[in-house]
């Protein structure tokens, strides 16, 4: 599996954007990018997932480096009930199992 | 959008008891369940594989006769901790894959996680 590094928290203001940066720089040609997020006691949740291009969806956007090294989940306007933690999964498919790293425990103040 | 129950949500049990834990998937078939275990303060660790009609595959370090597995149909998948103690207590966490193809075919969706405690 590729090696993840992502901070292990960030802090936002409610109702601005905030960007999420995650190095995958072994990510092999063929994974995908998946982000999950986790909100305290409950499960992870899919947030958004991407091969080369950038992604949008209506919880995020997902920058994705040109060589595939890194990318960067956007959420456009935090609110408070995006305060979770975020895990970037490198993955030849989301089917398949996931293993998850550290992520990066997003806080969002009102 | 596909959903996993997970049930119950919470449970205390005395140690040495057995528990079990459900896992539906409600409203797709699931030819594969991954089973996850989370300390305080930590990631998500895989415990074990589940595909429907065979046995599951664990990972390194997961005791089988401890955390038994099974997936008899296509929604739904169980795991019973036997002979529970205190170092068990943990959030248990499944998750499903969707069978077929499909935009929703390449997301994992979880359940809303078991916490167990063995006192």
């Amino acid at each position: 599996d590729a090696k993840t590094t992502q901070p292990n928290s960030m802090e936002s203001n409610e109702e601005e954007p905030v960007h999420l940066p995650c190095n995958h720089s072994t990510i092999s040609g063929t994974d995908y990018i998946h982000w999950y997020r986790q909100l305290p006691s409950q499960g992870p949740e899919y947030v958004i997932h991407g091969l080369t291009s950038n992604v949008n969806n209506r919880m995020a956007s997902l920058a994705i480096a040109e060589d595939r090294k890194s990318s960067t989940l956007i959420l456009h306007r935090a609110t408070l009930r995006d305060a979770a933690v975020y895990y970037c999964i490198p993955s030849p498919n989301a089917g398949n199992m996931l293993t998850f790293g550290g992520g990066t425990r997003l806080m969002v103040k009102p | 959008g596909a959903v996993v129950s997970q049930h119950p949500s919470w449970v205390i049990c005395k140690s040495g008891t057995s528990v079990k834990i459900e896992c539906r998937s409600l409203d797709f078939q699931a030819t594969t369940m991954f089973w996850y275990r989370q300390f305080p303060k930590q990631s998500l660790m895989l415990m074990a594989t589940s595909n429907e009609g065979s046995k599951a595959t664990y990972e390194q370090g997961v005791e089988k006769d401890k955390f038994l597995i099974n997936h008899a149909s296509l929604t739904l998948s169980t795991l019973t901790v036997t002979s529970a103690h205190p170092e068990d207590s943990s959030f248990y966490i499944c998750s499903a894959s969707r069978a077929g193809v499909g935009a929703g075919a390449n997301v994992l969706t979880f359940g809303a996680g078991s916490r167990l405690t063995v006192l």
